[in-house]
């Protein structure tokens, strides 16, 4: 596609429950980055992707989260047993490599836990 | 550890006026990089201006420029003939030149009064 698409948009959980967010690149970036974004906050680093693997994934908070790329286009990011903290928006971004050019981001999938 | 701030909640500007929006950061290294990103309702983060710390001339992109102070690490927008279109929130991000992290400021919400 022309941008980074992620879906949902919106996805209201119920806590406790399993939830995945995906996100599509834009085609040829081999870079794709997750960013959670609290609200009144800026985005915080979750999980930076070379191609398949993941080169860094210092910022996921527990091992409840765990994301995975394995063709090295569209990413999934897990969350399992949600808790009403991981209530945030989701931001995909992606470029061609990690030390040049701009930060594509998608319009992020926005998570609710009740 | 790297750190961005930026002390304006929110700001607003009668529509075709200035406005400059503040951003300050930390950081021990030489070698970097610092943005504006602009988020509008859409949650999409899209790049407004990009500023290398090597670079002594401060960058410009049309009605944005901005005001870079390396040694007093300060890094502000100013925001020329403003739009309505120009309404959203605009974070402050910084990256080092050896990491592909960004760094990110609490974001300014900007009001355009027409």
């Amino acid at each position: 596609g022309a941008g980074v698409s992620q879906t949902p948009s919106n996805k209201v959980t119920e806590k406790g429950k399993y939830v995945e967010l995906r996100c599509d690149p834009i085609s040829g970036h081999t870079a794709l980055y997750w960013y959670r974004q609290s609200l009144g906050q800026g985005p915080e680093f979750l999980i930076y992707f070379q191609g398949t693997g993941a080169a860094d994934d210092s910022g996921l908070p527990n091992d409840r989260f765990f994301a995975v790329r394995p063709e090295g286009s569209v990413s999934t990011l897990k969350i399992q047993r949600t808790e009403r903290g991981d209530s945030a928006v989701y931001l995909c971004a992606s470029s061609f490599k990690w030390n040049t050019g701009e930060l594509f981001f998608g319009e992020g999938s926005r998570l609710t836990v009740l | 550890a790297q750190t961005v701030t930026q002390s304006q909640p929110e700001m607003s500007v009668q529509e075709a006026e200035t406005v400059t929006l503040s951003c300050t950061y930390d950081t021990s290294e030489s070698d970097y990089y610092l943005f504006w990103y602009k988020q509008p309702p859409s949650r999409q983060m899209i790049l407004v201006i990009r500023q290398e710390a090597y670079k002594q001339q401060n960058a410009t992109e049309n009605r944005f420029s901005v005001n870079f102070q390396k040694a007093a690490k300060s890094f502000s927008l100013k925001i020329s003939d403003s739009q309505l279109g120009d309404a959203a929130m605009y974070f402050c991000a910084y990256r080092s030149d050896s990491n592909y992290q960004l760094i990110w400021g609490a974001g300014t919400k900007l009001i355009i009064k027409p």
